[in-house]
Parts: structure tokens; C-alpha cells; sequence
């Protein structure tokens, strides 16, 4: 259980056009979503925290007018880049919080990353 | 001051030993504390949290919390080459769902 997948995988785009990551929970529900941005050889940065229905939470430092975050249901986040960059090229990952028996418990499950290229 | 701090490594181990990886925090508040693995390229998957002092055994590993002296350690025992990748260590509060990384200790595991 607890499967996260994460759409696409790899995709490489010319600058200034969007690209749109899904993110889905397959065996459980998710009414919190984040996303996380990896640059090689460092640790994972939190962007956003989706939650269902409801505004995303970005973390300081990060643009929400370009990281567009929509999470329309219980198992679907969309993360969509837009007007991208070269310097936007990173491992884009998110995670699903599956809710445990106490709030102690929760955990986060990752999906498998996008690796964005732009050029 | 960063609030997860983790050894970068590389840890080296011979095959068959014991690793042993650690992670120290600054916060106080009441919070629970994970171990993900990281193979080169690929997502973090959960090994396993822990959020009460002493040890929890998972087969192979064992996470330790000393809540007064800060630390959370995982234990990686009769190592094998295919845990060679970098571990991170993460924390989160009580009353929030995010989770705060520690920048990973790699581990390489020789055959």
C-alpha cells in the first residue's frame, strides 16, 4: 500500500513555455500533498504544501504566480511550472500523507520525481 | 542554524557490519523523526519513523531517539552493498505535517 506516482517522469522543454506534473495517490487518500525540488547533490526543499480544496501554502522564497499548485481531490495534485527557465531544471518530487492512528504517526510517502530539463 | 543536521559522509563499511548513521536536531518541541533512503536519481522511500525515546526495531534496522540529547540514529545491521545510498534523516512537529530534511549521510557499503 501507500503508492504514490508521479507524471511524467522525464521532460525536457524550451524555455519560457509551462510544464504541468500530476501527482496521485494510488491505494489511499490524500488530503495533504507537497512538493519538493531537489538540485543534484542536495537535500530535498520543501516548495508547497497542497492541501484538498483549498489554496496552497508556500514556503518563503518560493514564486506561487510561477509554481502553480492545484490539488482538485483527494488523490490528485497537479504542480505546473510555468514560463520555465534553466535554472528551473531540477528533480521535482512530491509526497503524499497517508494518516496514521495519531498525528504522531503520520508519514509521508514520495513519488518517483520528475526530472525537468529546460533549455 | 539548520534544524536537522546530518554527517555528509561518505560513511564506508565493510559488508557484513554495522552502520551506524546520525542526526541531530535543535528543536525541543515534541515531534517524530524519519529515516529515508535515496538511491542515486531516484525519490526518497521510507525506512521508519520513530517519535518515542529508546530504540524500534525494524529487521535490519533499528532507529534510536534520545529526546535530551537531541540525536535519532538508524542502525543498519549485516550491511550489504545494496544499501549503499545516501540516508536522510527528517523531523516533523506535532502540529505540522511538514517535514524538515537533513542534507543525507552517504553510506557505501564494500562487497
Amino acid at each position: 500500500g501507500a503508492v504514490v506516482s508521479q507524471h511524467p517522469s522525464r521532460v525536457i522543454c524550451k524555455s519560457g513555455t509551462s510544464v504541468k506534473i500530476e501527482c496521485r495517490s494510488l491505494d489511499f487518500q490524500a488530503t495533504t500533498m507537497f512538493w519538493y525540488r531537489q538540485f543534484p547533490k542536495q537535500s530535498l526543499m520543501l516548495m508547497a504544501t497542497s492541501n484538498e480544496g483549498s489554496k496552497a501554502t508556500y514556503e518563503q522564497g518560493v514564486e506561487k504566480d510561477k509554481f502553480l499548485i492545484n490539488h482538485a481531490s483527494l488523490t490528485l495534485s497537479t504542480l505546473t511550472v510555468t514560463s520555465a527557465h534553466p535554472e528551473d531544471s531540477s528533480f521535482y518530487i512530491c509526497s503524499a500523507r497517508e494518516s496514521g492512528t495519531s498525528v504522531w504517526a503520520d508519514t509521508q510517502y514520495f513519488g518517483p520525481g520528475t526530472r525537468l530539463t529546460v533549455l | 542554524q539548520k534544524e536537522v543536521e546530518q554527517n555528509s559522509g561518505p560513511l564506508s563499511v565493510p559488508e557484513g557490519a554495522i552502520a551506524s548513521l546520525n542526526c541531530t536536531y535543535s528543536d525541543r518541541g515534541s515531534q517524530s523523526f524519519f529515516w529515508y533512503r535515496q538511491y542515486s536519481g531516484k525519490s526518497p522511500e521510507l525506512i521508519m519513523f520513530i517519535y518515542s525515546n529508546g530504540d524500534k526495531e525494524d529487521g535490519r534496522f533499528t532507529a534510536q531517539l534520545n529526546k535530551a540529547s537531541q540525536y535519532v540514529s538508524l542502525l543498519i545491521r549485516d550491511s550489504q552493498p545494496s544499501d549503499s545510498a545516501t540516508y536522510l534523516c527528517a523531523r516533523s512537529w506535532g502540529g505540522s505535517y511538514k517535514l524538515i530534511f537533513g542534507s543525507g549521510t552517504r553510506l557505501l557499503v564494500r562487497p
